[in-house]
């Protein structure tokens, strides 16, 4: 069965700092990928995504992930945070059912970001 | 229109009460999703709809009771609910079974007292 794990259940850094979230991923084929943003309270933001082409992933908000294959890994990048970027970081992998031709997305366990002034 | 939308926001309901939730999409989706998501914790799928019939059901308690009663709607009526079922429950879409991604509303966020 895929699984997806973000190793990283918490990360502080300061305001201005670059970030690094990690995910990987565990599926037999490529995956379609995806990074959800969430605020306290709120629902999911699509941050960026991956199907196929090229491997570096332009998001909204400054985010950029690399699907590196080799490595079973899609880690999102920002060079420099901004205070508003505190919140939680879903990393999902989206694949085919083992019954019927339904395609469900496999959430990882999340990463608290926390931005220091 | 790319936008899923949930109502209400925000719903407080005693453990005897009935009261449903709302998804709405004007994409022409065929497919719509219910998730749970406990506090600090992922998302985890509860049902999908795809052409208005029921087409999984991750073994959801009873009290849970989804329909689709049009290609655009979506509800999940609560009846009998328990304290640890409060969660946000967040509706998506997609164009159907098979697509590649799903569009998120911005939830309901259920307080069972």
């Amino acid at each position: 069965a895929q699984s997806v794990t973000q190793p990283d259940i918490h990360i502080t850094v300061s305001e201005g700092a670059s970030l690094e979230l990690r995910c990987n991923y565990s599926y037999g084929a490529t995956p379609y990928l995806f990074w959800y943003v969430q605020s306290p309270g709120q629902g999911l933001q699509l941050l960026l995504k991956y199907f196929s082409g090229d491997t570096l992933v332009q998001g909204i908000k400054g985010f950029e992930a690399e699907f590196k294959r080799s490595q079973s890994s899609f880690n999102l990048r920002k060079p420099s945070v901004h205070w508003s970027d505190a919140a939680e970081y879903f990393c999902a992998v989206g694949v085919g059912r083992a019954s019927g031709s339904a395609r469900q997305l496999t959430f990882g366990s999340g990463t608290q970001l926390t931005v220091l002034p | 229109d790319t936008e899923v939308t949930q109502t209400p926001k925000h719903l407080v309901m005693g453990m005897t009460n009935k009261k449903s939730l709302k998804c709405e999409q004007h994409m022409g989706h065929r497919a719509m999703y219910w998730y749970k998501q406990k506090a600090k914790k992922p998302p985890e799928l509860m049902f999908v709809y795809s052409y208005e019939k029921l087409s999984i059901n991750e073994s959801v308690p009873s009290r849970f009771s989804p329909e689709c009663p049009n290609s655009s709607l979506l509800n999940l009526h609560l009846h009998a609910l328990q304290p640890e079922d409060s969660a946000l429950y967040l509706c998506a879409s997609s164009q159907d079974l098979g697509a590649r991604e799903q569009y998120f509303g911005p939830g309901t966020r259920l307080t069972v007292t």
